[in-house]
């Protein structure tokens, strides 16, 4: 079974530091990896899709990287709505699809 | 633009089941795929379900197979999803969400979700 493994499970920062966050597939995804932001008592919302294309409306301080087997989400200076909790998503296996298990982000 | 509107929260006992409906409106209803993701409270996202629109192929987590039933009606722009033999570990909130972004799938729309308590 595919494995997706994301790392910090949580983090803390201030507003306008780098943060950046990793995701690791079990095995090679190609680019076949999405990221959702979730705030608390709402739905998740799609940031990117195929490891690096940002969804309209989307900031551009919000960028993904990677193909195979390793992925980083980063966001280049973080905003006070930007405090959330982060998934990755591998679709290579669609359809059957894994989350990692989220990235907290919270507030320093 | 495509909205899913969920049906509402829902208290069951356990061994009793659950069907969730998820109402597309806004564009047509076909060409893509419907994905059911349950999120336990203080928990992860767990992806449980896709059924394609256009001809009703199902998948299903393999850890829910046994339990789950989903459906479409595609004159109603309607998906549900039945869980069966409820236990008290399906309490969460439960999602539906298209994947219209092939080849990639992912899940581009969500539903607002629904409460699913399971408590005797």
């Amino acid at each position: 079974d595919m494995q997706m493994t994301q790392s910090p499970s949580s983090l803390s920062a201030s507003v306008g530091d780098r943060v950046t966050i990793t995701c690791r597939a079990s095995q090679n995804i190609s680019t076949y990896l999405n990221w959702y932001q979730q705030k608390p008592g709402k739905a998740p919302n799609l940031l990117i899709h195929a490891a690096s294309s940002l969804e309209s409306g989307v900031p551009s301080r919000f960028s993904g990287r990677g193909s195979g087997t390793d992925f980083t989400l980063t966001i280049s200076s973080l905003q006070p709505e930007d405090f959330a909790t982060y998934y990755c998503q591998q679709s290579y296996t669609s359809p059957s699809w894994t989350f990692g298990q989220g990235t907290k982000v919270e507030i320093k | 633009q495509v909205q899913l509107v969920q049906s509402g929260a829902e208290v069951k006992k356990p061994g009793a089941s659950v069907k969730v409906s998820c109402k597309a409106s806004g564009d047509t209803f076909s060409s893509y795929g419907i994905n059911w993701v349950r999120q336990a409270p203080g928990q992860g996202l767990e992806w449980m379900g896709w059924i394609s629109v256009d001809n009703s192929n199902t998948k299903s987590a393999q850890n829910v197979q046994d339990r789950v039933t989903m459906t479409t009606d595609t004159s109603t722009s309607t998906a549900y999803m039945e869980l069966r033999s409820l236990r008290s570990d399906d309490t969460a909130v439960y999602y539906c969400a298209t994947d219209r972004l092939a080849p990639f799938d992912a899940f581009d729309i969500w539903g607002q979700g629904t409460m699913v308590t399971v408590s005797s």
